[in-house]
């Protein structure tokens, strides 16, 4: 089954750090641009990051620049981010998505791992 | 940076025919995409590069793209067609609409 299944999401306080997974299965992760997204409860969608299918490239929202990393495993299936000095307005789902390049637009989902900020 | 607008809710009757706007300045000169999220689910693709529909999608979705407004439109409404949608475009970076609610009647 094609699939992909976001982990690592939890409680945190404002300034701390947490490292979100993403593991792909039933398909050929290293072939794929991947993304994260996320959504602040009751709002709407917010693109995060994307990677290149070998990493080398990377790129961020502007507001997650310097706090936010985006990397991937391809031999593990596995793509991550690492988030530090999280905020409070960074509480949401993130999602994990493939990338169709040609586009720019996200073809499949994870469901999701919620992050919460809070003291 | 570049703006979406969509509206905040669209109603179709049962068995109807619903149209949710995506408005961005000359938008038909972009790639638009369309996304479904049902409550507690994660986002679905319904529409790529304007038109097209992803393999599992019923006929009943399409869209177009022209001007400064894309349309999507789901020809006879399902109670299962109650959603948030979502349109995005890559302008310098991905760019999401607002979101609209459907409700069907």
């Amino acid at each position: 089954e094609v699939q992909l299944v976001e982990s690592g999401g939890g409680l945190v306080q404002p300034g701390g750090s947490l490292r979100l997974s993403c593991a792909a299965s039933g398909f050929t992760f290293s072939r794929f641009w991947m993304s994260w997204v996320r959504q602040a409860p009751g709002k709407g969608l917010e693109w995060v990051a994307t990677i290149k299918q070998d990493g080398t490239e990377k790129y961020y929202e502007d507001s997650m620049k310097g706090r936010f990393t985006i990397s991937r495993d391809n031999a593990e299936n596995s793509l991550y981010l690492q988030m530090n000095g999280l905020r409070v307005e960074d509480m949401a789902v993130y999602y994990c998505a493939t990338v169709e390049p040609v586009g720019w637009y996200f073809d499949l989902w994870g469901r999701g791992t919620l992050v919460t900020v809070s003291s | 940076s570049y703006d979406l607008t969509q509206p905040l809710s669209v109603s179709v009757a049962l068995g109807q025919t619903a149209r949710i706007t995506c408005g961005g300045n000359n938008i038909g000169g972009k790639n638009v995409h369309w996304y479904q999220q049902k409550p507690g689910q994660a986002p679905v693709l319904i529409i790529y590069r304007d038109s097209n529909r992803p393999s599992g999608i019923p006929e009943r979705f399409s869209a177009s793209n022209s001007g400064n407004t894309a349309t999507l439109t789901i020809n006879r409404a399902q109670a299962g067609d109650e959603a948030d949608y979502y349109c995005q475009v890559w302008d310098s970076s991905t760019v999401f609409g607002g979101g609209t609610k459907l409700t069907v009647l």
